[in-house]
């Protein structure tokens, strides 16, 4: 089945602490896309990635870093989250050019 | 720059009423359109997209959408709702050329139907 894969699907973390929320494909996608959702900004985009070793900022990319070493895989890392950083997270695939994309299923993520 | 406008943060309609959901949008050229519906504590599903065409764009559920260019808009409607339409609703956009494949999404409007 066609799908893009986020996990973990909740996470309750502190302040500082390290994270990575991973997002993997399988449809030979070459964009990948992060977006956070906030309530009355809708979603907003994070960062993308073109393809493997080619990834550039959104709309809102401080705070995060992502990394495409391998076509289906397209990391989110919060180097030191913080509070302000708590929302549900989507990742997304599309291939190049094409007006398909498939979402994950999100990731709920607590910053505290 | 692209961006989208859901000048409504709710939408209230009773059951069997019609009911629509606004959407206008700014891009760069010709446009892809789309409309994602999200349930509580769920992902995005997709509705509908409008790519080229006839104006009128149908898709699951029984929503359907218009294109209309000079408007620059694309509103969401249903003939008759039904409660279990109750939702957040989101109206997205990206430029046919350039742009990337960068989908830029509107704030979100929420959808209470009531019996």
């Amino acid at each position: 089945e066609a799908q893009v894969t986020q996990n973990p699907r909740y996470l309750i973390t502190v302040t500082g602490k390290k994270l990575t929320v991973t997002c993997s494909q399988n449809m030979n996608h070459e964009y990948m896309s992060w977006y956070r959702q906030d309530p009355g900004l809708g979603l907003r985009q994070i960062y993308y990635s073109m393809n493997v070793e080619v990834t550039d900022k959104g709309d809102v990319p401080e705070g995060y870093k992502v990394s495409r070493k391998e076509k289906r895989n397209f990391p989110l890392i919060l180097e030191s989250p913080s509070p302000n950083q708590t929302s549900l997270y989507f990742c997304a695939s599309s291939l190049l050019g094409t007006y398909g994309y498939t979402f994950g299923s999100g990731t709920r993520l607590t910053v505290v | 720059a692209q961006s989208v406008a859901q000048p409504e943060d709710q939408v209230n309609v009773a059951e069997g009423n019609p009911l629509t959901v606004k959407c206008t949008y700014s891009v760069s050229g010709n446009p892809y359109l789309f409309w994602y519906v999200q349930y509580p504590n769920r992902g995005l599903q997709f509705l509908l997209k409008y790519i080229t065409g006839d104006n009128l764009v149908k898709g699951s559920y029984g929503f359907e959408a218009e294109f209309n260019k000079s408007q620059t808009s694309f509103h969401l409607k249903k003939p008759s709702a039904l409660v279990s339409d109750s939702a957040l609703y989101f109206c997205a956009v990206r430029p046919i050329t350039g742009g990337g494949n960068k989908l830029t999404f509107g704030t979100g409007t929420q959808l209470k139907v009531e019996l």
